[in-house]
């Protein structure tokens, strides 16, 4: 089936040096959602990703979706305490209803 | 609005016992599901709803059974608790007329031992 792959699966970096998670789809994705999830809290949305090619950003985070729509970034600039927990990203189950989640990338910084 | 919300927050389980896992929205949304969520696994999908119903399986489904007998609310019950089930879980909705591509919105989560 399909599969979502995240990496890297950890991270840590000191406070104000910038951050990149990875997402790779095994199939061509609709579309790509990011989620955010503070530890011992429940994931948020962050945002939503539908051209190929595209970047939005959000204050001092960047996000891309591939031009094959299989694969998408973030990239958070400066990194922040406020940074810190378990960035998702989530694509849309080929011919299904369902949406699939890579694994995470847990992210720790060091005041 | 409450949003999505999951009772109970904490729950403990001898092996064999059976629980239902509440979960309600008041959004009105169509699309309800149903994710665990282990240590370095990410979430995985446990059953899905686009609407009052209807059902479907998700990625694991064993062990569980779901009903929606109503838009708001999307129950999960364990049938005979096994120690693999201890986990933490979530339940979702989403605004998007039955189709989970569009943003999905968390209940709190439920943290529940399996001994």
């Amino acid at each position: 089936g399909q599969q979502v792959m995240q990496i890297p699966q950890y991270q840590h970096v000191q406070e104000g040096e910038d951050f990149t998670t990875y997402c790779n789809s095994s199939t061509t994705l609709s579309n790509i959602q990011w989620y955010k999830q503070r530890p011992g809290g429940h994931p948020v949305f962050l945002i939503q990703l539908v051209k190929s090619g595209e970047v939005k950003k959000q204050k001092r985070l960047t996000f891309q979706f591939g031009e094959a729509k299989k694969n998408s970034s973030l990239h958070i600039t400066a990194t922040q305490t406020t940074d810190v927990g378990t960035y998702f990203c989530a694509g849309p189950a080929e011919g299904a209803q369902k949406l699939v989640f890579g694994q995470g990338t847990r992210l720790t910084i060091n005041p | 609005n409450a949003g999505v919300t999951q009772t109970p927050k904490f729950q403990v389980l001898k092996t064999g016992q059976s629980m239902t896992l509440q979960c309600a929205q008041d959004m009105n949304h169509e699309y309800m599901s149903w994710y665990r969520q282990d240590p370095g696994m990410g979430l995985r999908l446990i059953h899905y709803s686009v609407g009052a119903g209807i059902t479907d399986q998700g990625e694991v489904p064993n062990g569980y059974n779901v009903s929606r007998s109503t838009t708001e609310d999307f129950p999960l019950r364990l049938l005979s608790a096994a120690p693999s089930q201890t986990s933490v879980y979530f339940c979702a909705s989403s605004p998007g007329q039955g189709n989970p591509t569009y943003e999905q919105y968390f209940g709190p989560g439920t943290r529940l031992t399996v001994t």
